[in-house]
């Protein structure tokens, strides 16, 4: 599976939006872009995840470029609630495989 | 329904003895997996089990032994514990077919002496 690089820390104003960032630049054409959160030491927890068009849910919106060599996880209006560590991670959607985490980016979010 | 369920939650054990990670999960999930988390790290794989009856080493396997007892239960085995154990375990889980959310357990946390 592609690796990821992503920045170790980040800071978001309560109520802004927070875009976090992912460069996976080996990816390959059959793998897809998941990303996940860790609030304090739970278990993370299922974000998004897409393969090329952007992708919305209730939680957030997977923004990819057209070349795929990077995404962009966007939390439209940031709460404290939202301060989690962020793993971007890329797979091939294939029955067992593997997930394999990197250290992610750490979002604070500022009252 | 509860998910992924881990046993113990807390275990502090003296170097060289032995114990065994529990973890169920009851969404009918066919892969199973164990990692590690270390202070101030990210995830790290140690096994997974693609279905019932297989497993497979991940990035950091040395030092344990897992068993996919059935569908439900993946253990992961401790056989002679170092103090470079000492880390948070979380078990997950995911359905056989598509893309595959992730589901965690809540994690253990192991500290050897």
């Amino acid at each position: 599976d592609a690796k990821t690089t992503q920045p170790p820390s980040m800071d978001c104003a309560e109520g802004r939006a927070a875009n976090l960032p992912c460069n996976h630049s080996t990816i390959s054409g059959n793998e897809y872009v998941y990303w996940y959160r860790q609030i304090h030491s739970q278990g993370p927890q299922y974000i998004i995840h897409g393969l090329k068009n952007n992708e919305t849910n209730e939680m957030a919106s997977l923004i990819i470029t057209e070349d795929r060599k990077s995404s962009t996880l966007i939390l439209p209006h940031a709460t404290l609630r939202d301060t989690a560590v962020y793993y971007c991670i890329v797979r091939v959607a294939v029955w067992g495989n593997q997930f394999y985490f990197g250290t992610g980016t750490s979002l604070t979010v500022i009252p | 329904n509860a998910g992924v369920t881990q046993t113990p939650k807390f275990q502090v054990l003296k170097t060289g003895q032995s114990m065994t990670l529990q973890c169920a999960q009851d969404m009918n999930h066919n892969s199973m997996y164990w990692y590690r988390q270390d202070p101030g790290m990210g995830l790290r794989l140690i096994y997974y089990s693609a279905s019932e009856g297989t497993t497979d080493k991940g990035e950091v396997p040395n030092g344990y032994n897992v068993s996919r007892l059935n569908k439900r239960e993946f253990s992961l085995r401790l056989e002679s514990a170092a103090p470079s154990q000492t880390s948070v375990y979380f078990c997950a889980s995911n359905i056989l077919l598509g893309t595959g959310e992730l589901f965690f357990g809540e994690g253990s946390r192991l500290t050897v002496l």
